[in-house]
């Protein structure tokens, strides 16, 4: 049972274009959204959060919306550079445990 | 620089071996975890430690065990390796109180193949 799903296996953008990558979630205890970056061969870093009861985080090119009728974040990459493409996972954390629930990952490929 | 270590980047086991796979903090984090990393599954979340000598399953604990005898040491054990462990394992730790906001430190990794 997939509690955090990225249904796009896959996203190829034009660098300096807008990269929106969409994330889903079953669970209403998640209090917390996370995005991470990871690069082939390295550990996954973390990139932004934002808390259940915010709907938007802005941190740089970097901004994450969330919709909690829909169960529903992404995260908005403005402009997309070539050094932006890698593996991003959505993640979410349940509330009192620590645990975060990762998401399948979609693959970003920015092209100059 | 704060660090989450692996102790080995790659290895390569036979199937029946006992394998392990060690990692090292160094930010004092309360919290350390063990996922996997497979294709088209993304990371899924192995075993997890709150404390020294605590540890709770995670979603996938069948064929693993793990042991923190050290706040800042997490060790992941293939008790008996079968080569649907194959995988990239990654170590992570978090602070007991920023966790949820900051998220956690991954380690890089370790890919592990068992032939």
């Amino acid at each position: 049972d997939q509690q955090v799903k990225q249904n796009s296996p896959s996203l190829s953008v034009q660098e300096g274009r807008i990269s929106i990558l969409n994330c889903d979630y079953t669970n209403s205890m998640f209090d917390y959204f996370l995005w991470y970056k990871k690069y082939p061969a390295e550990g996954p870093t973390f990139l932004i959060s934002i808390s259940s009861i915010k709907d938007k985080n802005e941190d740089g090119r970097f901004t994450v919306f969330l919709n909690k009728s829909a169960k529903h974040l992404s995260l908005h990459i403005v402009p997309s550079q070539p050094g932006d493409s890698a593996v991003y996972f959505c993640a979410a954390s349940v509330r009192n445990t620590g645990k975060l629930i990762f998401g399948q990952g979609t693959t970003l490929q920015v092209k100059p | 620089d704060v660090k989450v270590t692996q102790s080995s980047r790659y290895l390569v086991k036979r199937t029946g071996e006992k394998v392990f796979l060690e990692c090292v903090q160094d930010m004092d984090h309360e919290n350390m975890f063990w996922y996997r990393q497979d294709p088209g599954l993304g990371l899924r979340l192995i075993y997890f430690s709150y404390d020294v000598k605590m540890k709770e399953k995670g979603d996938i604990p069948e064929g693993y065990s793990v042991s923190r005898e050290k706040k800042e040491r997490f060790s992941l054990i293939l008790e008996s390796a079968s080569t649907n462990q194959t995988s990239m394992y990654l170590c992570a730790s978090s602070s007991a109180w920023t966790g949820e906001l900051y998220g956690y430190t991954f380690g890089s990794g370790t890919r592990l193949t068992v032939v």
